[in-house]
């Protein structure tokens, strides 16, 4: 069965640091993986996904991930935190075949401080 | 072109009750997944349905159902309501099977349940 560890539930980071959220996967087959962004009272948004393309990939806001087969990881990056990155922020893995059953983490709230 | 909606945003219901929550998917999708999201939790999988069909269920009973119409619509049910159904209900849509599993998320329905 596929699924994705988040490892910490809260992360701090100030306004301009580096901000890097982890991800762990475990899948049978290649997966698809997801980083999707939710703020207050909202649904969820996609901020980049990896299909196998590229294992370096960038996405909306200035965030990027890494795939990591070997370490079979998926990190969020961004060089330069702002104050409206804070959100909750969910990696999430899909199978890459038809079947479009997405598993999600637990998620890791996102705090910037000025 | 029109994104995830969602109906009703809020309501309270109490134990026992039925409650009823529509989604009407993005324009061109035909796929829809329903997710169930906790205080504090990542969504879970609820189901899936695919051109009116059930297309694979998560670990939810049976008193969990649902609908597809033809204009791809769905519809969640939740029948003889627990405390434990308090949640985010969380409707996304996508293109359909063999795309990456990418979901594009409504706003979602928060149930609460006294």
């Amino acid at each position: 069965a596929q699924s994705v560890t988040q490892l910490g539930s809260h992360v701090s980071v100030s306004e301009g640091a580096l901000v890097l959220l982890r991800c762990n996967y475990s899948s049978s087959v290649p997966p698809y993986l997801f980083w999707y962004v939710q703020y207050p009272n909202q649904g969820l948004q996609l901020l980049l996904k990896y299909t196998s393309a590229a294992t370096l990939v960038k996405g909306i806001n200035g965030f990027e991930a890494e795939f990591k087969k070997s370490e079979t990881s998926f990190h969020l990056t961004k060089p330069s935190a702002h104050m409206s990155d804070a959100a909750e922020y969910f990696c999430a893995v899909s199978d890459s075949g038809g079947y479009q059953k997405v598993t999600f983490g637990t998620g890791t709230k996102l705090q910037v401080i000025p | 072109e029109t994104g995830v909606t969602q109906s009703p945003t809020h309501l309270i219901k109490t134990r026992g009750q039925q409650v009823t929550l529509r989604c009407s998917s993005q324009s061109g999708h035909n796929t829809v997944s329903w997710y169930q999201q906790a205080l504090g939790q990542g969504p879970q999988f609820i189901f899936q349905y695919y051109r009116e069909e059930e297309n694979g269920r998560g670990n939810f009973p049976p008193r969990f159902s649902g609908l597809q119409f033809p204009n791809y619509s769905s519809e969640l049910n939740v029948n003889a309501l627990e405390l434990d159904d308090s949640a985010l209900y969380l409707c996304a849509s996508s293109a359909g099977l063999g795309d990456t599993g990418e979901l594009f998320f409504g706003e979602g329905s928060r149930l609460t349940v006294l």
